[in-house]
């Protein structure tokens, strides 16, 4: 499986400031993910990051809010901005480990865990 | 109705015991399936795929009922080092743009010595 990192690990923010999240891939991989982990809750997938394109939001999720990079193949940015403390969560960079096999695991990243203050 | 419904525990067993878990999806477009294992403050990492025709790796079984829209995780002869967070994970391909992993809220397991 691919190696993915996260920077940074953790960081405690003000409410109204914007920080981004950087997801590097060891290896040149198709679909890379977004998830949010709110305290004591499963994960919720954000969006899509898309190669070359705009990155494709879940329902209840918005660009203005959450914007997403995807320059290449083996790196990712998400941004979460004008904070507030609901948004104090752990946010996860995933990749597909689809290797042409029918069975589309996902592998992720350790996880940048935020706090707004 | 969640998508993907777990058990959410905790589910308290001595060394050396027998636990099963269970999941139920709602959705039967739903391709592949997948228990994943979360340590405490820790990512998701995955345990393993889940096939039609059950499949084991070493202390650890899983199934699935299409028909039922039912998967299932045994693990036997539990280990302190099994205690986690299982989370029961369906994938589905969209047509628009790839696949989609859908997690259940997991099942936390504690082994006690």
């Amino acid at each position: 499986s691919a190696v993915i990192s996260q920077k940074p690990s953790r960081d405690i923010c003000q409410r109204g400031t914007s920080l981004t999240i950087q997801c590097q891939v060891d290896s040149q991989v198709t679909m890379m993910f977004w998830y949010r982990q709110q305290p004591g809750q499963s994960l919720t997938l954000i969006a899509t990051a898309n190669q070359g394109s705009e990155a494709t939001y879940e329902s209840g999720f918005v660009i203005d809010k959450f914007p997403i990079s995807r320059p290449n193949l083996t790196f990712s940015t998400l941004t979460v901005s004008n904070m507030s403390p609901e948004d104090s969560s752990i946010y996860l960079c995933s990749v597909d480990g689809m290797t042409g096999a029918t069975y589309n695991e996902q592998f992720f990243g350790p996880g940048t865990r935020l706090t707004v203050l | 109705r969640k998508e993907v419904e777990q058990d959410p525990g905790p589910f308290n067993v001595p060394e050396g015991a027998t636990v099963a878990f269970n999941c139920t999806y709602s959705n039967s477009a739903s391709q592949s399936f997948f228990w994943y294992r979360q340590d405490c403050r820790k990512e998701p990492k995955l345990l393993m795929s889940v096939y039609s025709s059950g499949n084991e790796d070493g202390r650890f079984t899983a199934q699935l009922n299409r028909a039922s829209q039912y998967i299932s995780l045994l693990i036997r002869d539990s280990k302190l080092s099994d205690s986690a967070t299982y989370l029961c994970v369906v994938n589905r391909l969209l047509m628009e743009y790839g696949n989609k992993l859908v997690f259940g809220a997991g099942t936390i397991l504690r082994v006690k010595s």
